[in-house]
C-alpha cells in the first residue's frame, strides 16, 4: 500500500534558527498538503500545493511540492516559540487517490 | 466559535460501553471525515461521506460506525469501546475541488 514518510520525528532548537521537515512517497501524488498542530488542538492548514514544482510560501513557512512528485519539504524560518506543535504533511495520489498523513514532525523551541 | 465542533472534548469510559462522538459545522462542506490520532502514527481515517446518503469505510473502520444525519452533522459510534480504542479523535470537512481538511477541536476518549 501507499506510504508516507515524513522526517525528522522530532526537532529541539533554539529560538531563531531555520528548520526544515520532509516527507516522500512510494507513490506519485498530485496535492500535498503541510499542517500544524498546536498542543490540545486540532491540525490546521498551512500551506497547499498542487503541482509539480510548486514553490509557496505562508509568512516564514515556505513549502514545495517536489518535482519527482514524490517529496515535499516544509521549511520554517528564523522560528520562535509559538511554532511549537506537530507538523504533519498529507498527500493524495497513487492507486486509491486518497489522502493520507505522515507521522508527523515534533517542534519545540527554546527561547 | 469554531467551525467544525466536537462533543464531548474529553470522555472517559468503561470497556463494554457505548459512545457517540458527534460532530456539526458550519462551512456548508458537504464532505465529512472522521479521524484516530495514536502517538507516532499519525492520522487514520475512520469512516468518510461525501453527502447526507453517502457513507464510506476508512482504513481502520472495524469497531466504529457512524451516521450522517444531516449535511452538517457527522456522529461516530463505539458500540463497545475497548481500551485499545483510546485516542484523539477529529472530526474534519472538506470541499470536493481542493481536497483541503478542515479539522474540528478534536474529543479525547479513554477507554478503562
Amino acid at each position: 500500500g501507499q506510504q508516507l514518510n515524513q522526517s525528522p520525528q522530532s526537532m529541539f532548537i533554539q529560538e531563531g534558527e531555520d528548520v526544515s521537515m520532509n516527507c516522500t512517497s512510494s507513490s506519485i501524488f498530485n496535492t500535498w498538503l503541510w499542517y500544524k498542530q498546536d498542543p490540545g488542538e486540532g491540525p490546521v492548514l498551512l500551506i497547499a500545493l498542487y503541482k509539480a514544482g510548486e514553490l509557496t510560501s505562508n509568512g516564514r513557512l515556505t513549502a514545495q511540492f517536489g518535482i519527482t512528485r514524490k517529496d515535499s519539504f516544509l521549511n520554517i524560518s528564523a522560528s520562535i516559540p509559538s511554532d511549537v506543535g506537530i507538523y504533519f504533511c498529507a498527500g493524495r495520489g497513487g492507486a486509491t487517490n486518497k489522502l493520507i498523513f505522515g507521522t508527523g514532525t515534533l517542534l519545540a523551541v527554546q527561547p | 466559535d469554531a467551525d467544525v465542533t466536537q462533543t464531548p472534548r474529553n470522555r472517559i469510559t468503561k470497556t463494554g460501553k457505548r459512545i457517540m462522538l458527534e460532530c456539526s459545522q458550519t462551512k456548508g462542506h458537504d464532505r465529512m471525515y472522521w479521524y484516530r490520532q495514536d502517538p507516532g502514527l499519525g492520522l487514520r481515517l475512520i469512516y468518510y461521506s461525501f453527502d447526507v446518503k453517502d457513507i464510506n469505510k476508512g482504513e481502520i473502520s472495524d469497531g466504529y460506525s457512524v451516521s450522517r444525519q444531516a449535511q452538517a452533522k457527522f456522529s461516530l459510534s463505539l458500540e463497545s469501546a475497548i481500551p485499545n480504542q483510546t485516542a484523539l479523535y477529529f472530526c474534519a470537512t472538506s470541499v470536493a475541488i481542493t481536497g483541503e481538511l478542515f479539522f474540528g477541536e478534536g474529543s479525547r476518549l479513554t477507554v478503562l
